[in-house]
């Protein structure tokens, strides 16, 4: 079992859409969420972070974070074609021990 | 506040070469990690130092790279010699410190025929 584990997609949502993005982690100590917006051919930027259960919102953006279940969410309201993009999920789970998961690459249709 | 430097930005070396990246991370974070990103995946952590002592190297394939960071500042990661499995974008990133949001350099495309 992968540490932590995307759906590779491609997710295509109509423009306007909510478009919800899913990440599963193994390790149940694991403290500290994150997820990660690449565009093609650049580097990771932070879109969310989330250290406890419950949901963040960020305006668009809303992660949900499930401990129990063991799952991190990421809603985007009102998708917009620059929205596209590879979304990677991060979970730190101790000291030192930061992971990524392959990614969901969204299209958000026009 | 200026971001994190790489350099280069594009290599293309044949394979046996050996490579050297360069990576200057956000003043005063002392956290700085090296991945390596391949086509379709997502990053893999490499080394991560904590100032200039390495806290986790346990994916480095040691027999053929090589990192440091002295005076716990910037960094060089080494491959010698490269092989054509090596292909791939090497992203340095920086963080204030463990637990979160890591800062990513704009990352060097290597090619190794």
């Amino acid at each position: 079992q992968k540490e932590v584990e995307q759906n590779s997609g491609p997710l295509s949502v109509p423009e306007g859409a909510i478009a919800s993005l899913n990440c599963t982690y193994s390790d149940r100590g694991s403290q500290s969420f994150f997820w990660y917006r690449q565009y093609s051919g650049k580097s990771p930027e932070l879109i969310m972070s989330i250290y406890s259960n419950g949901d963040k919102e960020d305006g668009r953006f809303t992660a949900q974070l499930n401990k129990a279940s063991q799952y991190v969410s990421l809603l985007i309201r009102d998708s917009q074609p620059s929205d596209s993009a590879t979304y990677l999920c991060a979970v730190n789970s101790g000291t030192y021990k930061y992971i990524f998961g392959t990614g969901t690459r969204l299209k958000v249709l026009a | 506040e200026a971001g994190v430097a790489q350099s280069p930005r594009y290599k293309i070396i044949e394979k046996r070469q050996s490579v050297a990246f360069w990576c200057n991370p956000i003043s005063g974070h002392a956290t700085l990690y090296w991945y390596q990103q391949i086509l379709g995946q997502g990053p893999k952590l490499l080394i991560q130092f904590q100032n200039n002592g390495v806290v986790d190297d346990s994916q480095l394939p040691k027999d053929r790279f090589s990192a440091e960071r002295l005076k716990g500042v910037d960094s060089t990661l080494k491959i010698q010699p490269a092989k054509l499995e090596d292909s791939a974008v090497y992203l340095c990133a920086s963080s204030f410190g463990d637990q979160v949001q890591q800062f990513f350099g704009p990352g060097t495309r290597l090619t190794v025929l």
